[in-house]
């Protein structure tokens, strides 16, 4: 079945530490984005990216870092710099960046 | 710049009401427009869509006609079922060259009961 996982479902970050949400597609499409919903908040977007190898930041970006080597993966860090990391934060693709986006699942980070 | 209003929550239905969730828009030109679903736990669902005026987006009973005219995408069903309860999503994406972000209202948490 073609759609887009995201792992883990929960995660937990420890003060200053870095972590990465994974987000997977195998719907062939060009487009990934990454979003932060928070409680009783619409979506806003972190980062997106059209091609392979390139990438924008979105309205959020500060403290968080994406990579886009594959066509098929989208990861996104959350790095130490980011003070509110807790959050919903979900992964969408696009045929291309004009098209429908479709989301994944959801990964939920929690600070300990 | 754009945004997106919808109405406040949360929505509580008896089952078979009748149900609309306002949705209003600020962009300019004729963005495209979408409504999706987000069960509890869950990511978000497409639920329908409309690309230019006076389109009208339909799936699972649920309708809304893109108003160019009040700048607005209201969400409309005959009657609601007790699993239509989710949060619904008002989005937006500017038809201007180069834009690809979505734009998000608020949502609007809908509880339906028997």
């Amino acid at each position: 079945d073609g759609g887009i996982t995201q792992s883990p479902k929960y995660l937990f970050r420890k003060e200053g530490q870095n972590v990465t949400l994974s987000c997977e597609q195998n719907l062939n499409h060009d487009a990934m984005y990454w979003y932060r919903q928070d409680p009783g908040q619409g979506l806003r977007l972190i980062y997106y990216s059209q091609i392979v190898n390139d990438f924008q930041k979105g309205d959020i970006a500060e403290g968080y870092s994406v990579s886009r080597e594959k066509k098929e993966s989208f990861p996104l860090t959350v790095t130490s710099a980011q003070k509110n990391p807790t959050a919903f934060y979900l992964c969408a693709s696009s045929t291309r960046g004009r098209e429908t986006q479709y989301f994944g699942p959801g990964t939920r980070l929690l600070v300990l | 710049g754009d945004s997106v209003t919808q109405m406040e929550g949360p929505v509580t239905l008896s089952e078979e009401a009748f149900l609309t969730i306002n949705c209003t828009y600020t962009a300019t030109g004729y963005p495209s427009l979408f409504w999706y679903v987000q069960y509890p736990g869950e990511g978000l669902q497409l639920l329908l869509k409309a690309t230019k005026a006076d389109d009208k987006g339909s799936n699972k009973g649920f309708e809304a006609t893109y108003r160019k005219e009040t700048t607005s995408f209201h969400l409309e069903k005959g009657s609601v079922q007790v699993s239509d309860s989710a949060v619904y999503f008002c989005a937006e994406r500017d038809s201007g060259a180069g834009s690809y972000q979505l734009t998000f209202g608020k949502g609007t948490k809908l509880s339906v009961i028997p």
